[in-house]
């Protein structure tokens, strides 16, 4: 059982590049989300979605675009990177129902540096 | 506004020697309220969920509680295993979906 897998672990880009992180689970959990982790700032929530073909934004969703397809994969796209996007971004899902309603499993990370 | 405020930001302890955590948070109409511990270079783990005034959960040294205004993460005789970055984080009612984190308490225990 792999949980939620996050790719790539690292990745450096240079300003106004484009990229996708990628996010899969194998825990058919309904709610996948993308966060973000600064120094400081605790976690803050990009974009979520609790169903395939549902998204919506979070906290912090500027300069970032979610899909979902498939129940499995939510994957987070950078339009046009900046530094300020730089950052350790954290992929996590739970089930909407049930005693494990709403508690997160978290994906490793993948630590983005924006140049 | 809702908010999640953790406290202190950064504490030090010798091995064995107990203290709490601090969580408060403002929001309107509770849902849950949830205790993460963090490695460095890993994604956050869950430790506890608590829904409502007066409940207590236990996980070996750690006892997490909560009031109306905040939660306590308390650490009896802790070793240095316990060393990590503990997150609270609460989901109001009416905003199904978005977990609200605070910055987290990093804790070091020393042999």
């Amino acid at each position: 059982n792999a949980g939620v897998t996050q790719t790539p672990k690292f990745q450096v880009l240079k300003t106004g590049q484009s990229m996708t992180l990628q996010c899969a689970q194998d825990m058919n959990h309904e709610y996948m989300s993308w966060y973000r982790q600064d120094p400081g700032m605790g976690l803050r929530l990009i974009h979520y979605s609790v169903g395939a073909g549902i998204t919506d934004q979070g906290e912090v969703p500027n300069g970032y675009n979610v899909s979902r397809s498939t129940t499995e994969d939510f994957p987070l796209r950078l339009l046009s990177a900046a530094p300020s996007q730089t950052s350790v971004y954290f992929c996590a899902s739970s089930s909407t129902r049930g005693a494990g309603a709403n508690v997160l499993t978290f994906g490793a990370g993948s630590r983005l540096t924006v140049l | 506004e809702d908010q999640v405020t953790q406290s202190p930001e950064a504490l030090r302890l010798q091995e064995g020697e107990s203290s709490s955590l601090n969580c408060s948070y403002t929001v309107s109409g509770l849902r849950g309220l949830f205790w993460y511990r963090q490695d460095p270079g890993k994604g956050p783990e869950f430790l506890f969920t608590l829904y409502s005034a007066g409940e207590e959960k236990e996980k070996e040294r750690l006892k997490a509680t909560l009031t109306k205004k905040e939660s306590f993460l308390h650490i009896t005789a802790p070793k240095p295993e316990d060393s990590a970055t503990y997150l609270c984080a609460v989901l109001p009612r009416r905003n199904t979906g978005k977990l609200i984190f605070g910055q987290g308490t990093t804790l070091q225990v020393k042999p």
